[in-house]
């Protein structure tokens, strides 16, 4: 069983408010992603991290930023959302080792700016 | 990073086996073989992976091809739980990132 916990789970907010993703995850990983996917589209990687203190971009340029400050914590912060912003915002982690082991997801922020 | 071919759709019978395809040429002697399931209106979840030989779990068998350029996800016994989009995803180094593609949407006809 995943031990990886988005919340909110559904976010309505109004163009030019600050919002606050947050992800956490009980399992020691020290791999964290967070990906965008649009209804019926591909997920794209926008941020990572292999540890505490380190953050890079993805494959994907986005305007939100991430922090790692705690190996169990990676939230994403919108500083002034926009409708095209509206997404959903999936949280995954792994181990980070030679074994390639699996990544568990998150069950995902459906955000709606309005 | 090393990448994957799949066919866009599939259709199968509830009941029936499924062999879902990927086509990864390019692939290096180090790179792992992933493969993932998204349900609608859920997060990808593990199917399975292996490196060069069959790999066999409860959920599915990973058919590897020997020159590893292609590999073969096999459900046993498609449910309508089956029904997913399905990923083939190729990691090498321990700092890999996990890229997706486009994936299979599988289709599963009662």
């Amino acid at each position: 069983e995943a031990d990886i916990y988005q919340t909110p789970r559904y976010l309505v907010i109004g163009t030019g408010k600050k919002i606050t993703l947050e992800c956490s995850q009980t399992m020691g990983h020290d791999k964290m992603y967070w990906y965008q996917q649009d209804p019926g589209m591909e997920l794209h990687l926008i941020h990572y991290s292999y540890g505490v203190n380190s953050t890079e971009k993805g494959d994907l340029s986005s305007e939100s930023t991430v922090s790692r400050i705690r190996t169990e914590h990676f939230p994403l912060t919108l500083e002034s959302a926009r409708p095209s912003h509206t997404s959903q915002y999936l949280c995954a982690s792994s181990e980070l080792g030679d074994r390639n082991t699996e990544a568990f997801f998150g069950q995902g922020t459906r955000l709606t700016v309005v | 990073d090393a990448k994957t071919t799949q066919p866009n759709s599939m259709e199968s019978n509830e009941e029936e086996p499924v062999h879902l395809p990927c086509n990864h040429s390019t692939i290096s002697g180090t790179d792992y073989i992933h493969w993932y399931r998204q349900l609608p209106s859920q997060g990808p979840e593990y199917v399975i992976h292996g490196l060069t030989s069959n790999v066999n779990n409860r959920m599915a068998s990973l058919a590897i091809a020997e020159d590893r350029k292609s590999s073969t996800l096999i459900l046993h016994r498609a449910t309508l739980r089956d029904a997913a989009v399905y990923y083939c995803i190729l990691t090498g180094r321990r700092d890999d990132k996990i890229i997706f593609g486009k994936g299979t949407r599988l289709h599963i006809l009662p």
